[in-house]
């Protein structure tokens, strides 16, 4: 199964400011997901990331808050925008699907203050 | 839409017993997946075990095996001589297949937080 680098790990931020998140994959993958944990929380879908189209968002997920890039089959980057302290959470990428099951990355816990 | 309820928010066991979390899901589709996640403290997702809706067999993966109820919509996870190790959040999750056979999202459900004893 396919390998994910994501960073940060964790960061510390100011509310009304922006950060980046990106993810690594060892190999070319076709879909990549971008998954918001919110403290205490499930896993809850933002969007799922095509190389070559626009990253499609899940309702309660736009595109203004959450920009997505995908340059090409092994990297994308997630933004989070204007950032209050509600979007504390951890934020994990995934890769993958059958038969193998799918490969998350290690998480960024982003606190906003 | 599909859903998935996970309807034990904690659970404890002794070191080597057997736990059995529960995972419930509603679906009209007749192809997919099932799949039981672990998350420990360091976040990192781990999957623990996957089901193919058409096998009738249960899947087992050593100490971890699932009872399937397709009718019933019931995917729970035994866990046998639990360890230390095993404490964790336990993430029950669906993925539908897609009929182009391409990837598709997880849905996961709330999450049984393992709790083992020494």
């Amino acid at each position: 199964s396919a390998v994910i680098s994501q960073k940060p790990s964790r960061d510390i931020c100011q509310r009304g400011t922006s950060l980046t998140i990106q993810c690594q994959v060892d190999s070319q993958v076709t879909m990549m997901f971008w998954y918001r944990q919110q403290p205490g929380q499930s896993l809850t879908l933002i969007a799922t990331a095509n190389q070559g189209s626009e990253a499609t968002y899940e309702s309660g997920f736009v595109i203004d808050k959450f920009p997505i890039s995908r340059p090409n089959l092994t990297f994308s980057t997630l933004t989070v925008s204007n950032m209050s302290p509600e979007d504390s959470s951890i934020y994990l990428c995934s890769v993958g699907g059958t038969p193998n099951g799918y490969t998350f990355g290690s998480g960024t816990r982003l606190t906003v203050v | 839409a599909q859903t998935v309820t996970q309807s034990q928010p904690e659970m404890s066991v002794q070191e080597a017993e057997t736990v059995t979390l529960s995972c419930t899901y509603d679906t009209s589709e007749n192809n997919y997946y099932l799949f039981w996640y672990k998350q420990p403290p360091s976040r990192q997702m781990i999957l623990v075990i996957r089901q193919e809706a058409y096998k009738q067999q249960n899947a087992t993966e050593n100490r971890f095996s699932v009872n399937f109820q397709k009718a019933a919509k019931s995917f729970s996870l035994k866990i046998s001589d639990s360890q230390l190790g095993d404490t964790a959040m336990y993430f029950c999750a669906f993925m539908n297949l897609r009929g182009d056979g391409a990837t598709n999202k997880l849905i996961f459900g709330t999450g049984t937080l393992l709790a083992v004893q020494p």
